[in-house]
């Protein structure tokens, strides 16, 4: 366990319908990060939360929609996904004060569209 | 742009032997960093070893150490010992200096299977 809880471990929707997926860390870190994993695709990072000010968007289509209403929880809204948007999502949280800048990562969402 | 490549898709390792994972990567800068990510079945990324690229010394954490060959663009992760516990996918990653901590360019990974 690593401080950082992704919940749900699994979602199946339909390309109309809108979800969320969140994150949760009780480390104390200052910063969140979305990330998406494809299958056979090296891991890419989509947003970046410091302080919860968003200060990365990875050129992300806007049917992605993150929230970070404070520290500790990052949100990420999804509507009208793609079937090329099933993938596995990861969220990693860091501090960004002093010299260990190691990132913890949830779990993962897997998620697939139909 | 920088690239990170695994060239080995899977790996196959006898239980307490020693097995290489190479990475390279390609870069115009002269300081960065450079990490090794473990992801087991529970799909948790898990930091396994970090390597300034300042230091020559090669990073070792337990059973794990780097080659990290700067002039070459090389950075391979060696696991002695193996343990069953070691099976997972491993990732190569590198960061400049300058972005911020989530900014990692990851290579597509290297599936490592432990024999008993």
């Amino acid at each position: 366990e690593t401080g950082v809880t992704q919940t749900p471990r699994h979602l199946v929707m339909g390309m109309t319908n809108k979800k969320s997926l969140k994150c949760e860390q009780h480390l104390g870190h200052n910063a969140m990060y979305w990330y998406k994993q494809s299958a056979k695709k090296p891991l890419e990072l989509m947003f970046v939360y410091n302080f919860k000010e968003q200060t990365e968007n990875n050129s992300v289509p806007s049917r992605f929609s993150p929230e970070c209403p404070n520290s500790s929880h990052l949100f990420l809204h999804l509507h009208t996904l793609q079937p090329e948007d099933s993938a596995l999502y990861l969220c990693a949280s860091s501090s960004t004060q002093g010299s260990n800048e190691k990132l913890f990562f949830g779990s993962g969402t897997q998620l697939s569209v139909l | 742009a920088q690239t990170v490549t695994q060239s080995q898709p899977e790996m196959s390792v006898q239980e307490a032997e020693t097995v290489t994972l190479s990475c390279t990567y390609d870069t115009s800068e002269s300081d960065y960093y450079l990490f090794w990510y473990k992801q087991p079945p529970s799909r948790q990324m898990i930091l396994v070893i970090r390597q300034e690229a300042y230091k020559q010394q090669n990073a070792t954490e337990n059973r794990f150490s780097v080659n990290f060959q700067k002039a070459a663009k090389s950075f391979s992760l060696k696991i002695s010992d193996s343990q069953l516990g070691d099976a997972a996918m491993y990732f190569c990653a590198y960061r400049s200096v300058g972005g911020s901590q989530g900014n990692l360019i990851f290579g597509k990974g290297t599936k490592l299977s432990v024999k008993p």
